[in-house]
């Protein structure tokens, strides 16, 4: 079935240290791939989202492209700040007949000041 | 404020106890969503309902029974649950329902209902 892979966390860094989260994801049908994020005691919302291969989704400074050479939609930000520590969440869209977003288990990043 | 409350946010109960989660959209969509939140695994989607219709129930057990009486509010109704049901529940909306690959729309998501089973 589908399924999505993220690094495992938590991740911690210093204030303006480059960030990337990776994620890979099974490459049954043609997926719609997203990044969500969950700062504490909030609910999800979307953070960027790629439509086709070599797309590239981008918010706030952080950036993802979807990759179908290697099934990869890695985050990347260049320089992070304080009110970036959250959890982020990777997705895919399903395929046809279902109405499921496949979810990654999450990672949860930190930055110190 | 994303549009989408859901009440209560701290909820404690005994496994004997019957209660109520609820979500209200403000949105005008059409598409609303249980997610189940817990430690260390991915969401689990619970149930879609489209146009106040059930379309995906992910095997849940009976014990947690959804209603949409409209496009705007969804009900989980809470029965005999057991401690392994302590969990985030996270109530989100879209436009349309998100199926396959066709519809790329966001999910709009609540803060989530934290529920402790005793």
């Amino acid at each position: 079935g589908d399924s999505v892979t993220q690094m495992e966390g938590p991740v911690t860094l210093s204030e303006e240290a480059f960030l990337t989260i990776n994620c890979t994801y099974t490459a049954t049908g043609y997926p719609s791939l997203f990044w969500y994020v969950q700062y504490p005691g909030e609910g999800l919302q979307l953070l960027l989202k790629a439509t086709k291969a070599d797309d590239k989704g981008s918010n706030k400074g952080f950036e993802a492209t979807y990759r179908k050479e290697t099934t990869s939609f890695h985050l990347e930000k260049g320089s992070v700040q304080v009110s970036d520590s959250a959890v982020y969440f990777c997705a895919r869209s399903s395929g046809a007949g279902s109405y499921q977003l496949t979810f990654g288990k999450g990672t949860k990043l930190s930055v110190i000041p | 404020e994303t549009g989408v409350t859901q009440t209560p946010r701290h909820l404690v109960m005994g496994m004997t106890n019957k209660k109520s989660l609820k979500c209200e959209q403000h949105l005008g969509h059409n598409a609303m969503y249980w997610y189940k939140q817990s430690a260390k695994k991915p969401l689990e989607l619970m149930f879609v309902y489209s146009l106040e219709e059930r379309v995906e129930n992910n095997s849940v057990p009976s014990r947690f029974s959804p209603e949409c009486p409209n496009s705007s509010h969804l009900f989980l109704h809470l029965h005999t649950l057991q401690p392994e049901d302590s969990a985030l529940y996270l109530c989100a909306s879209s436009r349309t329902p998100i199926a396959g690959g066709l519809n790329t729309g966001e999910l709009f998501f609540g803060e989530g209902s934290r529920l402790t089973v005793l």
